[in-house]
């Protein structure tokens, strides 16, 4: 079956405590985006990668990280986490940037406290 | 920069009664359009796209939505709600030439009986 699997589906972790949020897609897609989900804002894009070791910000990197080591493999990297990076994260696959559309997984609940 | 509104935070409609969910975009030239469906506890889904051609685009699950240049538009409609479309719903945008999927803030759709 086609589809991006993150883990963990729910986290809990607490300030300054590093984290790694994992991303697979089985599609050999190209083009893959790290998403935060908040009430209100909708969802803004963190990271993007349009190939493998071709990485670049979106609306709101500041405080993440990413790799593309792999091409079906982009974790999500908090370095340092934030009560304000409390959200619900989503990764994405495309064929090809955003013209396809996307494939989105389940999503991450990260509580920092 | 573009942008994406969906005025309507919430909407609350009775189950076999007609469906208009609204979305603006602010940009110069056509963009590429889109309306994912996010289910409780779920990832995003793809209900329908635009790139070009016919204005009225059909998707999934009986929806469909229509461009309208004019006015910037690209509602989404669906002649009879059934309770399952219970879910918030999210009008998307990319510029051409763009690597970014730009998200509207969603409206939340309450069915009643």
């Amino acid at each position: 079956e086609a589809q991006v699997t993150q883990n963990p589906r729910y986290l809990i972790t607490v300030t300054g405590k590093k984290l790694t949020v994992t991303c697979s897609q089985n599609m050999n897609h190209e083009y893959m985006s790290w998403y935060r989900q908040d009430p209100g804002l909708g969802l803004r894009q963190i990271y993007y990668s349009m190939n493998v070791e071709v990485t670049d910000k979106g609306d709101v990197p500041e405080g993440y990280k990413v790799s593309r080591k792999e091409k079906r493999n982009f974790p999500l990297i908090l370095e340092s986490p934030s009560p304000n990076q409390t959200s619900l994260y989503f990764c994405a696959s495309s064929l090809s940037a955003g013209y396809y559309g996307y494939t989105f997984g389940s999503g991450t609940r990260l509580t920092v406290v | 920069a573009q942008s994406v509104t969906q005025p309507d935070i919430h909407i609350t409609v009775s189950e076999g009664a007609s469906l208009e969910l609204r979305c603006n975009y602010s940009y110069g030239a056509t963009p590429y359009l889109f309306w994912y469906v996010q289910s409780p506890g779920q990832g995003l889904q793809l209900l329908l796209k635009y790139f070009s051609g016919d204005t009225l685009v059909q998707g999934i699950k009986g929806f469909e939505a229509e461009f309208k240049r004019s006015q910037s538009s690209f509602n989404l409609r669906k002649p009879s709600v059934h309770w399952s479309d219970a879910a918030e719903y999210f009008c998307a945008v990319v510029q051409t030439g763009a690597n970014n999927l730009f998200f509207g803030t969603g409206t939340r759709l309450t069915v009643i009986p």
